[in-house]
């Protein structure tokens, strides 16, 4: 059973406009979210976290929405650009240790 | 600074046949871990290593073992490969401690088991 679910396998947008992503949990023990970005034939790099004590984070472009009663969380691109074309995972890490969790993934299209 | 570094990028195996993928991380980093990514499925942990002499499994360990050389180094072996362990591997290294929940990752190895 995933505890870490990205329902939308891909998805497409248009340059300038927003993008977002959305990730749910079912552990109510995580306590911390990331959010990485994989380009193809590269490894995952970090974009943006969160911690459970807030409800949103923004950096630049990109703004993470944590919503602790419906166990969602969201990542806001605006505005969308070409490079940002990648696969986005969701994470989640629980209070003790280090290990993450990861979602399926969602592949973004941002058409020029 | 390379960062997390993985060897082979590239592997095909016969089923049955043996490798070790070699990974080393040159930021020290206390833990070190083990994914693999599998369409649909995101990336899932095999082993990690919260510290030199130490190893633990993951969520999907069956198949596989490691060795944590030295603080540098987390080395994931397949002893009889099996086809079901195609996939692309990647290693990832993060601080330890509190207030560190970033982990950083290799490149990855695309295994193929024929």
């Amino acid at each position: 059973d995933q505890q870490v679910k990205q329902n939308s396998p891909s998805l497409s947008v248009q340059e300038g406009r927003i993008s977002i992503l959305n990730c749910d949990y079912t552990n109510s023990m995580f306590d911390y979210f990331l959010w990485y970005k994989k380009y193809p034939a590269e490894g995952p790099t970090f974009l943006i976290s969160i911690s459970s004590i807030k409800d949103k984070n923004e950096d630049g472009r990109f703004t993470v929405f944590l919503n602790k009663s419906a166990k969602h969380l969201s990542l806001h691109i605006v505005p969308s650009q070409p490079g940002d074309s990648a696969v986005y995972f969701c994470a989640a890490k629980g209070i003790s240790g280090n290990m993450l969790t990861f979602g399926g993934g969602t592949r973004l299209m941002v058409k020029p | 600074n390379a960062g997390v570094t993985q060897t082979p990028k590239f592997q095909v195996l016969k089923t049955g046949q043996s490798m070790t993928l070699q990974c080393a991380q040159d930021m020290n980093h206390n833990s070190m871990y083990w994914y693999r990514q599998d369409p649909g499925m995101g990336l899932r942990l095999i082993y990690y290593s919260a510290s030199e002499g130490t190893t633990d499994k993951g969520e999907v360990p069956n198949g596989y073992n490691v060795s944590r050389l030295n603080k540098r180094e987390f080395s994931l072996r397949l002893e009889s490969a099996a086809p079901s362990q195609t996939s692309v591997y990647f290693c990832a290294s993060s601080p330890q401690g509190a207030g560190y929940n970033e982990q950083f990752f290799g490149p990855g190895t695309r295994l193929t088991v024929l």
